[in-house]
């Protein structure tokens, strides 16, 4: 089942903040983040396996909350290079990603 | 420089033919997939691969072929059976199957003419 990404969309003005939420029906083993601009490939951004734990890449940080099945993404500062659509993908022990839909993220000067 | 390579970039097919999309990495990396990406959705994968000469279906893997004969190269294969392959195609690869990041080509936009 695919795990559900809130919210869909959102716009931000430079130097804002934005959480990005990932959750899921099923239990998790681990979970990966991914940011994709418009007609290329997504880029990794992040890992995050059981535990609870919090992970930061530059400004943009994530945590793993087991318990409640979900993980949320935070852009802290926006810049106009983090615009793009950010995908969850969720690992349940089954060795294979489930991506979420995404959410597309737009930081406007 | 390590990375995965698809190609063609853009590829346009007729009704009723096959087409084979490559990708190729040099990573090292053991574990391979093809995943579908239809505008404005997320990924769905079709096949993937955790070894040389092994590899398995995936949600959405009616209409497709693959084969994996040597570790670096993961060529899918779009069937005449595939009744709506106009898509996105990305190939990704990870050190082994279910283990650490997964590297993605720049991707394959195939159109059905």
């Amino acid at each position: 089942q695919q795990p559900v990404q809130s919210p869909q969309a959102v716009i931000l003005r430079e130097g804002e903040d934005a959480v990005i939420n990932c959750s899921s029906s099923k239990a998790l083993y681990s979970v990966h983040w991914y940011r994709q601009k418009h007609g290329e490939a997504p880029v990794f951004l992040m890992i995050l396996l059981k535990g609870g734990e919090q992970k930061g890449h530059d400004k943009i940080s994530a945590s793993f909350n087991e318990k409640k099945q979900q993980s949320s993404l935070y852009l802290t500062a926006s810049q106009l290079s983090y615009s793009g659509t950010y995908f969850c993908g969720l690992n349940n022990a089954g060795n294979m990603l489930t991506f979420g839909g995404g959410t597309r993220l737009m930081v406007k000067p | 420089d390590g990375g995965i390579t698809q190609s063609p970039k853009y590829l346009f097919r007729k009704e009723g033919q096959n087409v084979t999309l490559s990708c190729e990495q040099n990573l090292n990396h053991d574990a391979m997939y093809w995943y579908r990406q239809d505008p404005g959705q997320g990924l769905r994968l079709i096949y993937y691969s955790q070894i040389v000469n092994d590899f398995q279906k995936g949600d959405i893997a009616e209409g497709y072929s693959v084969s994996r004969e040597k570790k670096e190269s993961f060529p899918l294969t779009v069937t005449s059976a595939q009744k709506n392959p106009t898509a996105f195609y990305l190939c990704a690869s990870s050190i082994a199957l279910g283990q650490g990041a997964q590297y993605f080509g720049p991707g394959t936009r195939l159109t059905v003419l």
